[in-house]
């Protein structure tokens, strides 16, 4: 049922970077920004990267996004064992869809 | 600081309605996109509708058929029904705000609604 597509999981050993794609189309992605969110384990999800690339305040710099046409992609930079959670793109959407779309969730792991 | 609290029944009987309202503090309903998204057991996230401080709403065509929402600037809160609950309606229901620039800022913690006889 999602509308961006996301792989289902990514891992990584601490200090390493990681990255998490999100595949959209030009009625979401293509004509609106991205937002990204962090899921920790049974918890509610926060505000992790909005417009793209800004962070809100107290989200540390490691985590970077950046988007290309229908793409976007979210970067963690010097992986550290608390950033173990799920990841959501997210993005409005213009055509019949939800008018808010969420990826399908990425499951990062920290090795 | 913007805090969203969810309320309502944890146990919900099947054909019957689904009702939860959404707490805010710390700021007023106004100018922002006032958000219900839900979350299966383990699986991922799905947005159900807003109501803008307006009174305008929009819903997610896959329940627009079964949802109303509603705001209540005097005590702060905003509201969701969904009628006609099935198990798969079975989730953590969270109230959020929105808004164009910075989607989903703030969150509620979210409560379980379970759909059994």
């Amino acid at each position: 049922q999602s509308v961006l597509t996301q792989p289902p999981s990514a891992s990584g050993t601490p200090g390493q970077r990681v990255t998490i794609s999100c595949s959209g189309s030009s009625s979401n992605i293509g004509s609106n920004t991205v937002n990204w969110y962090q899921q920790l384990p049974g918890t509610a999800p926060t505000l992790l990267i909005y417009s793209n690339n800004q962070r809100p305040s107290g989200v540390p710099d490691r985590f970077s996004g950046s988007k290309s046409g229908t793409s976007a992609s979210l970067a963690i930079s010097g992986l550290q064992s608390e950033d173990e959670a799920d990841y959501y793109c997210a993005a409005w959407d213009d055509s019949l869809n939800a008018p808010y779309v969420f990826g399908t969730g990425t499951k990062v792991t920290v090795l | 600081q913007v805090q969203l609290q969810e309320s309502g029944p944890g146990l919900v009987k099947p054909s019957e309605t689904l009702s939860l309202t959404c707490t805010v503090s710390g700021g007023t309903i106004s100018s922002y996109y006032w958000s219900w998204i839900r979350q299966p057991p383990g699986k991922g996230l799905e947005w159900i509708g807003y109501i803008y401080y307006s009174g305008s709403t929009n819903y997610n065509p896959s329940l627009k058929s079964r949802v109303t929402t509603s705001l209540d600037t005097s005590k702060n809160q905003f509201s969701l029904k969904l009628t006609s609950v099935t198990a798969a309606d079975t989730a953590v229901y969270y109230c959020a705000r929105a808004s164009y620039s910075r989607g989903l800022d703030y969150w509620g913690q979210g409560t379980l609604v379970t759909v059994s006889s």
